[in-house]
């Protein structure tokens, strides 16, 4: 069964500090795996988009990380602000109907406190 | 901003009605996807437009359905409301299949009583 599953389901962290965030997925055939950042009622923003072939971006102070071998991908949130409590959603794409299916976990809930 | 707008922000219904969400896509988008996302859940995929033809759905039943116009804008319709459809729908446009980036917009918060 294609699955992502993302840990942990959330995390408080003080301002100025880093965290990571993980996301191990067991859908196959693998696409891209995308992370995403989703403010409270609102839709989701991109952070960074992977292929097989990337196994780390950078968007400003989030980078991602991807190991296509064990299926594991890792967001990583330096100097975090206030701004950063968010929920973080980590989507892979791919499946049997891979012509359009992306599988979005759960998401990670982070809350940055000053 | 992403440049993709639904309408209306919030909603609420009574069990049994009907409704009807919209969606403009980011211009020059062929391509309009619809999520359900439940509180502290990640968005289900219900279904996938483009060229104004069904593309793909998710596992949701045919009470869900839907609509893109020659603009490329969308609706969902959900028939006979049930309280568990009380959920985040949310629309996200790109240009093709979501092998390119997908664009959400901010989303319709529909309360079911």
């Amino acid at each position: 069964k294609n699955q992502v599953e993302q840990s942990p389901q959330s995390l408080i962290i003080l301002e100025g500090k880093n965290c990571t965030l993980q996301c191990n997925y067991t859908v196959s055939p693998f696409s891209n795996l995308r992370w995403y950042k989703q403010d409270t009622g609102r839709g989701p923003v991109s952070l960074t988009i992977m292929t097989f072939s990337e196994n780390t971006k950078s968007n400003g102070r989030y980078t991602a990380t991807l190991d296509a071998d064990t299926k594991q991908s890792s967001l990583h949130i330096t100097a975090s602000q206030l701004s950063d409590s968010a929920s973080y959603i980590c989507v892979v794409r791919g499946g049997m109907d891979s012509s359009y299916k992306l599988i979005f976990g759960s998401g990670t809930r982070l809350l940055v406190r000053p | 901003e992403t440049g993709v707008t639904q309408s209306p922000t919030h909603l609420i219904k009574t069990r049994g009605q009907q409704v009807t969400l919209r969606c403009s896509s980011q211009s020059g988008h062929n391509t309009v996807s619809w999520y359900q996302q439940a509180l502290g859940q990640g968005p289900q995929f219900i279904f996938q437009y483009y060229r104004e033809e069904e593309n793909g759905r998710g596992n949701f039943p045919p009470r869900f359905s839907g609509l893109q116009f020659p603009n490329y804008s969308s609706e969902l319709n959900v028939n006979a409301l049930e309280l568990d459809d009380s959920a985040l729908y949310l629309c996200a446009s790109s240009l093709g299949t979501p092998e390119y980036e997908q664009y959400f917009g901010p989303g319709t918060r529909l309360t079911v009583t």
